[in-house]
């Protein structure tokens, strides 16, 4: 079946650094690959996006880029801030299941 | 109404009792799918309609769960005599499109987080 693996958290970083989260996928056919954020108190809600190889989503200065050959969908974002302080999942929709399957979630903690 | 709203926020159940959890999707939209989700895990799938069929329920547990949507907008998803193992956050979502359609995200309530004692 399909899976997503994320890199484990807690991910802790000072304002401004370098973020990586690494994500990969294994599934049949040709899935859509999301990144998803939840705030502390709030619901899960879309960052970013990729429907098909070589896409690249972006959003509020995160970015990620769809990998077929790596099946991978790493999520960056060059300068962060303390309001990214958040739980991030990497998640996949497989056209063919019509269902979407998520990683566990890495938490991302930045401090001043 | 503006997102996805789902009730009770929290629910305490004393193992062995029946709970009703609703969703209210985004009026308009297809799809509305139920996830699991156990702390420190991401969402597990549980189920899916499109409109008011229930088109995969392959992700329920087993026959004490039950999820509707007769008319094709609000859900519910009843857990029959509850146990500690069913203590989780079930969090719904909807989509604007159907299966077949250009992919749309998912957007998600609150979530209504079970604790069975």
């Amino acid at each position: 079946g399909d899976s997503v693996t994320q890199m484990e958290g807690p991910v802790t970083l000072s304002e401004e650094a370098f973020l990586t989260i690494n994500c990969t996928y294994t599934a049949t056919g040709y899935p859509s690959l999301f990144w998803y954020v939840q705030y502390p108190g709030e619901g899960l809600q879309l960052l970013l996006k990729a429907t098909k190889a070589d896409d690249k989503g972006s959003n509020k200065g995160f970015e990620a880029t769809y990998r077929k050959e790596t099946t991978s969908f790493h999520l960056e974002k060059g300068s962060v801030q303390v309001s990214d302080s958040a739980v991030y999942f990497c998640a996949l929709f497989n056209t063919n299941a019509g269902k979407s399957t998520f990683g566990d979630g890495t938490t991302l903690t930045v401090k001043p | 109404g503006a997102g996805v709203s789902q009730s009770p926020r929290y629910k305490v159940a004393k193992r062995g009792q029946d709970v009703a959890l609703r969703c209210d999707p985004i009026s308009g939209h297809v799809s509305l799918f139920w996830y699991q989700q156990a702390l420190g895990q991401g969402p597990e799938f549980l189920t899916y309609f499109q409109n008011e069929a229930q088109l995969d329920k392959s992700g329920l547990p087993s026959d004490r769960f039950f999820a509707e949507r007769p008319e094709g907008s609000v859900s519910t998803l009843k857990i029959q005599r509850t146990q500690q193992e069913d203590s989780a956050v079930y969090l719904c979502a909807s989509s604007q499109a159907g299966l077949g359609q250009v992919i749309s995200p998912l957007h998600f309530g609150n979530g209504t987080r079970l604790t069975v004692t």
